[in-house]
């Protein structure tokens, strides 16, 4: 059962467009993540968040943004999309019991522009 | 800094045979170890977390994984393929602040 969900799951679009991916979730988790995946490759994180108004750069150089507004919610936004911004991202989160937490999968937005 | 290895970008078994999916880590203090699995237009789902209670993790679906500190190793493994467990498997290791490091994933491909 999908406690943190993803809209939209497939985005077509073209060059130059604005882009804004959806994240919310529904467990009261203060932590939340995006991650970069390219197909059969490995997941890169590009932002994170500790808890409201809280964001952080990740591992990979991203020209994407996010905010954190209110804890259940993490949009990710492009302003200006490019045909190097296709891929998949994947959205997560986790509780703030210690680094023993699993973090809990969106199914993902895989976007691509044309 | 944390790492993880996967070696395997590809396993094949048959449907029945022995499942071994390997993973090495690197880590300067005592680990969080986590297999997920994805399946194709989805994202990851947790298999079984290693968080220093046991060395031999269980976790759904059949899978366990042993954490072996002389080997820095986490391997996974399940006795009896079935052709639903066809996927993509990636082992991580936590980087502290619950942020995560993947492997770079295998694809188990499982034939009838």
């Amino acid at each position: 059962e999908a406690d943190i969900y993803q809209t939209p799951r497939y985005l077509v679009i073209g060059t130059g467009k604005k882009i804004t991916l959806e994240c919310s979730q529904t467990m009261g988790h203060d932590k939340m993540y995006w991650y970069q995946q390219d197909p059969g490759m490995e997941l890169h994180l590009i932002h994170y968040s500790y808890g409201v108004n809280s964001t952080e750069k990740g591992d990979l150089s991203s020209e994407s943004t996010v905010s954190r507004i209110r804890t259940e919610h993490f949009p990710l936004t492009l302003e200006s999309a490019r045909p190097s911004h296709t891929s998949q991202y994947l959205c997560a989160s986790s509780g703030s019991q210690g680094d023993n937490q699993p973090q809990h999968f969106g199914d993902g937005t895989r976007l691509s522009i044309l | 800094a944390q790492s993880v290895t996967q070696l395997g970008s590809h396993v094949s078994v048959s449907e029945g045979a022995l499942v071994l999916l390997r993973c090495n880590y690197s880590s300067s203090v005592p680990p969080y170890l986590f297999w997920y699995v994805q399946y194709p237009n989805q994202g990851l789902q947790l298999l079984l977390k290693y968080t220093s209670a046991a060395t031999l993790v269980k976790g759904i679906n059949g899978f366990e994984a042993e954490f072996k500190k002389s080997e820095t190793s986490f391997h996974l493994t399940k006795p009896s393929a079935h052709m639903s467990d066809a996927a993509e498997y990636f082992c991580a290791v936590s980087e502290g602040f619950q942020k995560l490091v993947f492997g770079t994933g295998t694809r188990l491909l499982v034939s009838p």
